[in-house]
This record gives structure tokens, C-alpha cells and sequence, in this order.
């Protein structure tokens, strides 16, 4: 079946580091991957997505490639802001599912020290 | 403003109380769709609904029901509550096709004593 493999939190950075989170997806169709960014007591939000091999997507100075040799969609972001801390979700949907459902990973928190 | 809101925002009750939680959205999406978020197991889905009337079982859905009687309400309904529902719960809207983002309510946290 479908799922989502995300690096496990949480991850802390000083501010203005390099930023990788690490994705990975087994999809047996072909998905359309997403980054969500969920902000302290708030819900979930769109943060870039990608909906074809090789797509890059990108917003707020953060990048994900989609990658289908790799089956990965990992997170970048070339200079971290303390604004940045928030628990980040990969997820994918697949056209091949009857039922149109987005499949998380289970979240990477992530802390960003001034 | 285009929007998914949930009510309550905050919730304590003892088990075995009947609850609902609300949620409404205004962007005429036909998919909806219940998540409880819970530490170290990320979002799993309750419930969903493609379209009014049409409702199905997500990954973990025991103790709960929904309804879909109109196309921008779908209220969770936990008929008895138990501690192992305390939780975090959300609420989301699509329109149909996987490259559609889903929109998310605020959040509805619940703590069954």
C-alpha cells in the first residue's frame, strides 16, 4: 500500500542554517506530493507541493524536488528563521485511490534556536 | 474568508457523555475529512466523506460517527467517550482529485476524564 517515511524529530538548528528533512513515499500509482507546515496551536497548512516527476515546489524560501527514482520529496531551506519552528508533515496522494485520501508521515518537529 | 472552522476549540467531559464536535467549511468542497493527532503517531483519519450522503470508515474509526447531510457541515460525533479518545482532533475539506490541497481547521482538543 501507500505511505509516507518522514526523518524523525526533532531536529534544532541555530538560525540561518541549512534545512533538510528527509521524505520518502511508496506510491503504487502516481502521487502528487505534498510538504504541510502545522505552526504551534494551530491546524495544518499547505506549504508546497509537486505533482509530477521532477516538479519542484516551492514557497517561503522552501524547496522539495520530486524525485521518482528516488521515491523521495525531501524538504530544503537554505537559511532557517526562528519563525521556521513548527512540525513539518510529508504527505502524497494518490490518483490510483478510490477513496482521494492524503497519506501523512508521522510529522518532524523543528526547533530553530536565535 | 475562505475557511474550515471546528467548535469547540477546547473540550473536557467524562466518559460515557454524548459529544459533537462541529465542523463547517465555505468553500463548497465536496471531500471532508476527520484526523485525530496524537503524540508519536501523527495524523490518522477518522472518517471521511467524498460528497453529501456519502460517508466511509478511515483508518481509525471505532467509537466515532460522522454525518454528511449538507455539503459544508460534517460533524464527529462520539456517542461514548473514553479516555483513549483524548486527543487532538481536525478537521478538512478538498475538492475531489489528488492534486488539490486540504484545508484545515483550527483544531478541537479533547480530554475524556
Amino acid at each position: 500500500g501507500n505511505s509516507v517515511t518522514q526523518m524523525e524529530g526533532p531536529v534544532t538548528l541555530s538560525e540561518e542554517a541549512f534545512l533538510t528533512i528527509n521524505c520518502t513515499y511508496t506510491a503504487t500509482g502516481y502521487p502528487s506530493l505534498f510538504w504541510y507546515v502545522q505552526y504551534p496551536g494551530e491546524g495544518l497548512q499547505l506549504l508546497l507541493k509537486a505533482t509530477k516527476a521532477d516538479d519542484k515546489g516551492s514557497n517561503k524560501g522552501f524547496e522539495a524536488t520530486y524525485r521518482k527514482e528516488t521515491t523521495s520529496f525531501h524538504l530544503e531551506k537554505g537559511s532557517v528563521q526562528v519563525s521556521d519552528s513548527a512540525v513539518y508533515f510529508c504527505a502524497l496522494s494518490d490518483q490510483g485511490n478510490r477513496d482521494d485520501k492524503i497519506i501523512f508521515g508521522k510529522g518532524t518537529r523543528l526547533h530553530i534556536l536565535p | 474568508e475562505a475557511q474550515v472552522t471546528q467548535n469547540p476549540r477546547y473540550l473536557i467531559t467524562v466518559t460515557g457523555k454524548k459529544l459533537t464536535v462541529t465542523c463547517s467549511q465555505n468553500m463548497n468542497h465536496e471531500y471532508m475529512s476527520w484526523y485525530r493527532q496524537d503524540p508519536g503517531l501523527g495524523l490518522r483519519q477518522i472518517y471521511y466523506s467524498m460528497n453529501v450522503e456519502v460517508t466511509d470508515k478511515g483508518d481509525v474509526p471505532e467509537g466515532y460517527k460522522v454525518s454528511r447531510k449538507e455539503k459544508r457541515n460534517f460533524p464527529l460525533i462520539l456517542e461514548s467517550p473514553s479516555p483513549n479518545q483524548t486527543s487532538l482532533y481536525f478537521c478538512a475539506s478538498k475538492n475531489g482529485g489528488d492534486y488539490n490541497e486540504q484545508f484545515f481547521g483550527p483544531g478541537t482538543r479533547l480530554t475524556v476524564l
